[in-house]
């Protein structure tokens, strides 16, 4: 049971460089989301998605873009990468409902030099 | 601003005794709360709710308080196990919906043998 998967778990990259982050869930969740998690801090939602074909800014959406095309799959883009942007990535899902808490991946950790 | 707030960055206690966690928040819309715990190297893991509607949630060794004319609540852990040792996040929603979730930074519990 793989439930939600990221990918790559690790990545270096050189300010200007563009990546892609993969999430992956196998639960039919409805929705998914991802934060970044810096030193200090609690998470922050950058970008969620309410069902496949949708997407909305979260709470630091800045530098990041974000597609759903597939239900199972949520992808965060970094168009040109920024120092600011060394942080790890926490993909997770949910279903609708009150009671539904969100899944949680293991995290991707990115620098950028 | 953080409306989400864990004002203890650590809390050691030791084996067999209570941990109490605490959390403060500050936006009168937040009706839905959450803990997760977090082991190094993994993502969050859903631990315990409680809607706003009421004021005590039990499961197992895990039971959260809301006192909401407080804006507070709390975590217990009895008894505590070595195991337990992991960060702690508080998180909060409004309107009755699960997304869109704010966290508090986290405290690290360590639960000594």
């Amino acid at each position: 049971n793989a439930g939600v998967t990221q990918t790559p778990k690790f990545r270096v990259l050189k300010t200007g460089q563009s990546m892609t982050l993969l999430c992956a869930q196998d639960m039919n969740h409805e929705y998914m989301y991802w934060y970044r998690q810096d030193p200090g801090m609690g998470l922050r939602l950058i970008h969620y998605s309410v069902g496949e074909g949708t997407t909305a800014k979260g709470e630091v959406p800045d530098g990041y873009n974000v597609s759903r095309l597939k239900k199972q799959n949520f992808l965060l883009g970094l168009e040109s990468a920024a120092p600011s942007q060394t942080s790890v990535y926490f993909c997770a899902s949910s279903d609708p409902g009150i009671n539904q808490p969100q899944h949680f991946g293991d995290g991707t950790r990115l620098s950028i030099l | 601003d953080q409306q989400v707030k864990q004002n203890s960055p650590s809390l050691s206690v030791q084996e067999g005794r209570i941990s109490i966690l605490n959390c403060d928040y500050t936006n009168s819309m937040f009706d839905y709360f959450l803990w997760y715990k977090k082991y190094p190297a993994e993502g969050p893991t859903f631990l315990i709710s409680i809607s706003s509607i009421k004021d005590k949630n039990e499961d197992g060794r895990f039971t959260v308080f809301l006192n909401k004319s407080a804006k507070h609540l709390s975590l217990h852990i009895v008894p505590s196990q070595p195991g337990d040792s992991a960060v702690y996040f508080c998180a909060a929603s409004a309107g009755g919906s699960n997304y869109k979730l704010t966290f508090g930074k986290g405290t690290l519990l360590t639960v000594n043998p």
